[in-house]
């Protein structure tokens, strides 16, 4: 799978929007892009995922740039219960193999 | 969406002894099953990949011998860790894939912490 960079932490005031970056300058064109987040001591969870156009569910949105080598998690309005490691990650879905390969993620801190 | 379980949630063994966790999905169906260790403060390494009725294959450095890995339903997988040693004590993770026309995903149970003393 190709490699996402991701800065190591951020921190963002309660209620604000957070916008938390990946660069996948390596991307091809049959990678997704998905986002986990993990709360402390918990299992991985499914957040968002992506190919070209941009996307939005309940729990965010997923900013795609136009050359899709770089993306942008968003949380609209940031809570405490947000307050977790937040993992970009390409899944080739050419390959065949379904796997997930977690690289360091974003510590995402809230301040009350 | 998806609810995968992992039973138990934690565990204290023994050394030498061997200690059985299972995986689940709940709600659905999951031909591939996979499964993670994560040690403090470090991210999740994939151990293996789980596929219904075969043998499951695992990844570089990881030893199918000391990590028996079981999945004959489409429900359930089980991942054995053998003779456990104390560099053994991690954070234990199973997700299943989910896939369809729109998406190909996993989702992820809640661990299993393994403590060998």
């Amino acid at each position: 799978d190709a490699k996402t960079t991701q800065p190591n932490s951020m921190e963002s005031n309660e209620e604000e929007p957070v916008h938390l970056p990946c660069n996948h300058s390596t991307i091809s064109g049959t990678d997704y892009i998905h986002w986990y987040r993990q709360l402390p001591s918990q299992g991985p969870e499914y957040v968002i995922h992506g190919l070209t156009s941009n996307v939005n569910n309940r729990m965010a949105s997923l900013a795609i740039a136009e050359d899709r080598k770089s993306s942008t998690l968003i949380l609209h309005r940031a809570t405490l219960r947000d307050a977790a490691v937040y993992y970009c990650i390409l899944r080739d879905s050419g390959a065949g193999s379904y796997q997930l390969t977690f690289g360091k993620g974003t510590k995402l801190s809230v301040i009350p | 969406g998806a609810v995968v379980s992992q039973h138990p949630s934690w565990v204290i063994c023994k050394s030498g002894t061997s200690v059985k966790i299972e995986c689940r999905s709940l709600d659905f169906q999951a031909t591939t099953m996979f499964w993670y260790r994560q040690f403090p403060k470090q991210s999740l390494m994939l151990m293996a990949t789980s596929n219904e009725g075969s043998k499951a294959t695992y990844e570089q450095g990881v030893e199918k011998d000391k990590f028996l890995i079981n999945h004959a339903s489409l429900t359930l997988s089980t991942l054995t860790v053998t003779s456990a040693h104390p560099e053994d004590s991690s954070f234990y993770i199973c997700s299943a894939r989910v896939s369809g026309r729109r998406t190909d995903t996993q989702y992820f149970g809640p661990g299993t912490r393994l403590t060998v003393l």
